[in-house]
Parts: C-alpha cells; structure tokens; sequence
C-alpha cells in the first residue's frame, strides 16, 4: 500500500456513459499525475497538477476527458461518452517534488471496461 | 510515444538466479525510475537513479545508469517466485514545465520477469 487510493478499483460501463474515478494522493504531496495503462504497455502520461492547478495535459487527453482537483488535495478524472477505446487501467501517482527528486508513488488503478 | 524500451521483453529464470533487464531511452534525463507492477495491480516504486550517479543498490536490487549510451540495467540478485512480476523504466525531462519541458515520466513497455520455484 503506497498510500494512494482510488475509486472506484473496478468499471464497467456501456458505450456513450460518463464515468467518474477519484484519487486520493498522500496527504503532503503536492503533485497529483494520471495516466492510463492498456494491456501489454507501460502506462501513459494524462495529465498533472502542481496543488489545484493542472499544469500539463497530454495530447491522448481528447476532450471528453477532464481532470480536476479542485482544493489540492483529492482529484477526479471523468470520461464523457465512454467508447470502447476508453478501456484500460487508469492510474495516479503522487509525488512531493524536492532537490530535483520526482518520486512518484502509484494508486492501485481503476480498471474501466467499455462495452 | 514510448521513450524507455526494456529488454528483454519476458525473462524466466529458476529461483536463486540472478535477473537482468535493461533499458534504454532517447533524450536527455534527470532521473531514472524502476518501477515493479504485478498483474493487474498497481505499480510500486522500487529504486530511483540521478543522472549524475552511476550505480545505486537497495537490498537485493543494483541500478547502474550509463548516461553516455542512454542505458540502465536493473539486477535482481538471488531471484524469488515472489519477485514474479513486470518491470518497468520511467524516464522524466531535464527540463521541466516552466522550462518548456516536460514533468511527465516515460514508460517502456516492460519486461515480463517469471521466477520459477
């Protein structure tokens, strides 16, 4: 246990449906990352806050997806109308950045199946 | 795109040996990550190398990072069934956001270890 958590750990969800996910990251770290991991692959980079602001976004994040932390603490991803592509593990990390270190620490994931 | 390639792609070795991956990547980095993620969990952080250093140990594992030729090798020593798992390299940018860069880590696409007992 990293101490990252995230809801739901499991979706399973019909074509066109928003889904929501939650990560809670360890309480003093600032940064909050997602990136979403499909089979046989190494996870992929989404998006990250520094606190509440969301500082970098990747170009895999279409815009039907949004991510928001809205006190820094806490954060959410939603997909909107889900399509089959969307299937895969999401997963965040949290780090405290400091001296040039960037250690992040992974959540579980939530796995999202489209059908 | 992926910028760290691990090699090989699946590894399986009798317990007590020793396990060797490797990884390479393109660009300039500041640090180098080795992460561990079994099947269909999430992935724990195992040993993270500067790239201002050269070897690193912790416990039974041994980093080196080879800066000139965009390589890392990670060595598991005296291998365990429970050491069964993938293994992954992340890679972040010298340059972070401010600068232009990135704050992103990179992934390969993982080794597959399988330690037979």
């Amino acid at each position: 246990d990293t101490g990252v958590s995230q809801n739901p750990r499991h979706k399973i969800t019909k074509r066109g449906q928003n889904v929501t996910f939650r990560c809670d990251p360890i309480s003093e770290h600032n940064r909050l990352y997602w990136y979403r991991q499909t089979l046989g692959q190494g996870p992929e980079f989404l998006t990250y806050f520094q606190n509440e602001a969301q500082l970098e976004k990747s170009r895999l994040l279409s815009d039907r997806f949004s991510a928001e932390r809205p006190k820094g603490s806490f954060s959410t991803l939603e997909i909107q109308r889900t399509e089959q592509g969307d299937s895969a593990m999401y997963l965040c990390a949290s780090s405290l950045v400091a001296g040039g270190y960037n250690e992040q620490f992974f959540g579980p994931g939530t796995r999202l199946t489209v059908l | 795109s992926q910028q760290g390639e691990e090699d090989p792609q699946a590894l399986s070795i009798q317990e007590g040996e020793n396990a060797t991956m490797n990884c390479s990547y393109k660009t300039s980095i500041n640090n180098l990550q080795w992460y561990r993620q079994n099947s269909g969990r999430g992935l724990v952080h195992l040993i993270l190398i500067r790239s201002n250093e050269r070897e690193k140990h912790s416990g039974r594992l041994r980093v080196t990072l080879d800066t000139s030729k965009k390589s890392s090798s990670l060595l598991i020593t005296a291998s365990r069934a429970a050491d069964t798992a993938s293994y992954f390299c992340a890679t972040d940018a010298v340059l972070g956001v401010a600068q232009g860069g990135s704050e992103k880590l990179v992934f390969g696409k993982g080794t597959k270890l399988t330690v037979n007992p």
